[in-house]
């Protein structure tokens, strides 16, 4: 069984901070770490897909490290703003079988706060 | 192609009654899965289709759950004599295949069971 964990549950940030969340999953047979942002209303969006260990990626304010050897990874958002305000979730495929379904962590329900 | 569409957006029914969903996937993606997400946890993987056949099935998915994709196109989802528990959100994703890229998910399907 893969635990995909993500810390912190929720957060309240003032519109202007930044912020950053975490990611943790098992490091043995790592294969790829998904980052989702899931609006209110809305279809869960693709941010990232992280396969390399040392791996930074970015996109706008956006941007993800990833740490393999040590199995996690985190999302930094910065000069938050009211539309970043959603669910950030990360998962990562499920090890063995020959499907490759995404196991999800709970999520970190980001608030950004005018 | 706008995207992965499913239908309805929202659905109530009364204990003991049958639903069925439907997901329209992006037209090239040979792979489709579906997950439920229930209140304070991730997406749950349900199952998975390469084109029309169905290549894993969750434990989490009782008897009175199957799915379909006939013709590798659409994919129906049916919950025979639904139950309480069964209300959740039911998600459904598609992807070109390979676990290094990223899902495209549907608004989903949010069932009601009274």
């Amino acid at each position: 069984i893969l635990n995909v964990e993500q810390s912190p549950q929720s957060l309240h940030v003032q519109e202007g901070d930044s912020t950053n969340f975490t990611c943790s999953f098992p490091s043995s047979n790592f294969y790829a770490l998904h980052w989702y942002r899931w609006e209110t209303a809305k279809s869960p969006e693709a941010l990232f897909v992280m396969t390399l260990n040392g791996d930074e990626k970015k996109k706008g304010r956006i941007s993800a490290t990833l740490n393999t050897k040590e199995g996690y990874s985190y999302l930094y958002i910065k000069g938050s703003q009211p539309e970043d305000s959603a669910t950030y979730l990360c998962a990562s495929p499920r090890p063995g079988g020959g499907a490759d379904g995404l196991t999800f962590g709970k999520g970190t329900h980001l608030i950004i706060q005018p | 192609d706008t995207g992965v569409s499913q239908d309805p957006r929202h659905k109530i029914t009364k204990r003991g009654q049958n639903v069925t969903f439907r997901c329209d996937p992006i037209s090239e993606h040979n792979r489709l899965y579906w997950y439920r997400q229930t209140l304070g946890q991730g997406p749950e993987f349900l199952t998975y289709f390469q084109n029309e056949a169905q290549l894993e099935k969750s434990r989490l998915l009782s008897d009175r759950f199957s799915a379909e994709r006939p013709k590798g196109s659409f994919s129906t989802l049916e919950i025979q004599r639904t139950e309480q528990g069964d209300s959740a959100m039911y998600l459904c994703a598609s992807s070109p295949g390979g676990r290094v890229l990223g899902y495209t998910f549907g608004s989903g399907t949010r069932l009601t069971v009274v």
